[in-house]
């Protein structure tokens, strides 16, 4: 079965990276685009950014731009989102989902996210 | 950006009931619309895509419809797992945006 499983959580003060595993199985790795949503508590879902794992083409919310770096490792189908410059506003849960066609932006599997506090 | 607006942000409702979210969107988007169902500390699992396909797996209580820019979620007989947030999506263009979700809890 298809399944995303996300690394866990991560506590950095103020101005510090994050990285964030998205390990997935159960399907072609690279056959489906992966993206990255996130939700701060008690907050709404906001797009972060996507790639596509066979290309390794990315792209970024206008708001991430500078800050947002995805990659991958195709050897062990994983997806990484490393954000920088770390704020207390960037305080939220971190879900990675698989797109349900290539090419398309509706998402039909998601990780259990990972929780990223920014504290000092 | 395509801006997202939901209605009611929240409704009461009895397990048995009709319940219908309304979600709008600030611009067309033909049937570039999709429904999420979120659980608390859960992520969100899609129930609908393209306005009105229901996802494999989801009851067929969930129905969708619409096109342009109104779009609506109806679930026909409401049941205790049903309690949740459910949230809109456009899939017209990056970046895809969601709605603020509306919350369905226990009249």
């Amino acid at each position: 079965q298809v399944q995303l499983v996300q690394s866990g959580t991560e506590v950095r003060k103020p101005g510090a990276s994050v990285k964030v595993s998205c390990k997935a199985s159960g399907y072609t790795f690279i056959k489906y685009d992966i993206h990255w949503v996130r939700q701060a508590t008690g907050q709404g879902l906001e797009w972060m950014g996507w790639m596509n794992p066979k290309i390794g083409q990315t792209g970024y919310a206008q708001t991430f731009q500078g800050r947002l770096t995805i990659t991958r490792n195709t050897s062990i189908s994983t997806i990484y989102m490393e954000l920088s410059s770390l704020r207390s506003e960037d305080t939220a849960v971190y879900y990675c989902a698989r797109a349900l066609r290539v090419g398309e932006l509706s998402f039909d599997y998601w990780g259990q996210g990972t929780q990223v506090t920014g504290s000092s | 950006d395509i801006q997202m607006t939901q209605s009611p942000s929240s409704l009461s409702a009895s397990v048995g009931d009709r319940v219908t979210v309304s979600c709008r969107a600030s611009q067309m988007i033909s049937s570039y619309l999709n429904w999420y169902q979120q659980r608390p500390g859960k992520a969100p699992k899609l129930l609908i895509y393209a306005a009105s396909n229901v996802q494999s797996g989801v009851p067929s209580r969930f129905s969708g419809s619409g096109s342009g820019t109104d779009f609506t979620l109806t679930i026909s007989s409401l049941q205790p797992e049903d309690f949740a947030v459910y949230f809109c999506q456009q899939s017209y263009r990056l970046p895809p945006t969601f709605g603020p979700g509306t919350k369905v809890d226990v009249k």
